[in-house]
């Protein structure tokens, strides 16, 4: 499976964009880039994905590099509750075997 | 819509004892995921199925362990003998669609807290 690397832990304030980066230097042409985050004591939840278009939703954005071999999803106005554990995660294109594969995260910490 | 319901939210047992976690998964949903969390693995992937039939079972850490979807609408997950290092929070996951393709994307329940004493 090709793997990622993020940061442990990264800081921000209220209200401010906040950056959390991704590096994916094996992905493969076919992969797809998740981003799932995870809450204190709650399972994860799905924030966004996208293969090489930059994608926006209402939670975030994902501004994808343009050999795919990083990443960066944006939170433009973080707040208290999205303080959380943040994985970029590929998707394994196996033919039918799908999985995905969560690393050790970001752990965002918001400062109000 | 009810999310993925888990039960289960707490277990407390001693070594040697059965343990069955329940989970529920989403309405219409063809896949189901189970997933182990400890602070020293992370989320690992146990075993999933699609249509109710297992498809891959590489994550389950030893045969004490198992895992059955009788039907599209429940699953469980049983260990027997519990361990110790079995204490861990047990999350289940659905997703929409049988087989899969890169962009499904998996709803998780809030989790079974095991402890194992």
């Amino acid at each position: 499976d090709a793997k990622t690397t993020q940061p442990n832990s990264m800081e921000s304030n209220e209200e401010e964009p906040v950056h959390l980066p991704c590096n994916h230097s094996t992905i493969s042409g076919t992969d797809y880039i998740h981003w799932y985050r995870q809450l204190p004591s709650q399972g994860p939840e799905y924030v966004i994905h996208g293969l090489t278009s930059n994608v926006n939703n209402r939670m975030a954005s994902l501004a994808i590099a343009e050999d795919r071999k990083s990443s960066t999803l944006i939170l433009h106005r973080a707040t208290l509750r999205d303080a959380a554990v943040y994985y970029c995660i590929l998707s394994f294109s196996g033919g039918s075997n799908y999985k995905l594969t969560f690393g050790k995260g970001t752990l965002l910490t918001v400062n109000p | 819509d009810a999310g993925v319901i888990q039960s289960p939210r707490h277990e407390v047992t001693e070594m040697g004892q059965e343990v069955t976690l329940r989970c529920k998964p989403i309405s219409g949903h063809n896949s189901l995921f189970w997933y182990r969390q400890t602070m020293m693995r992370g989320l690992e992937l146990l075993i999933y199925f699609n249509n109710n039939v297992p498809i891959d079972d590489s994550g389950m850490p030893e045969d004490r362990f198992s895992a059955k979807m009788p039907n599209a609408s429940f699953s469980t997950l049983k260990i027997q003998p519990s361990e110790p290092r079995d204490s861990a929070v047990y999350f289940c996951a659905s997703s929409l669609r049988a087989g899969l393709t890169s962009t499904d994307t998996q709803y998780f329940g809030p989790g079974t807290r095991l402890t194992v004493l």
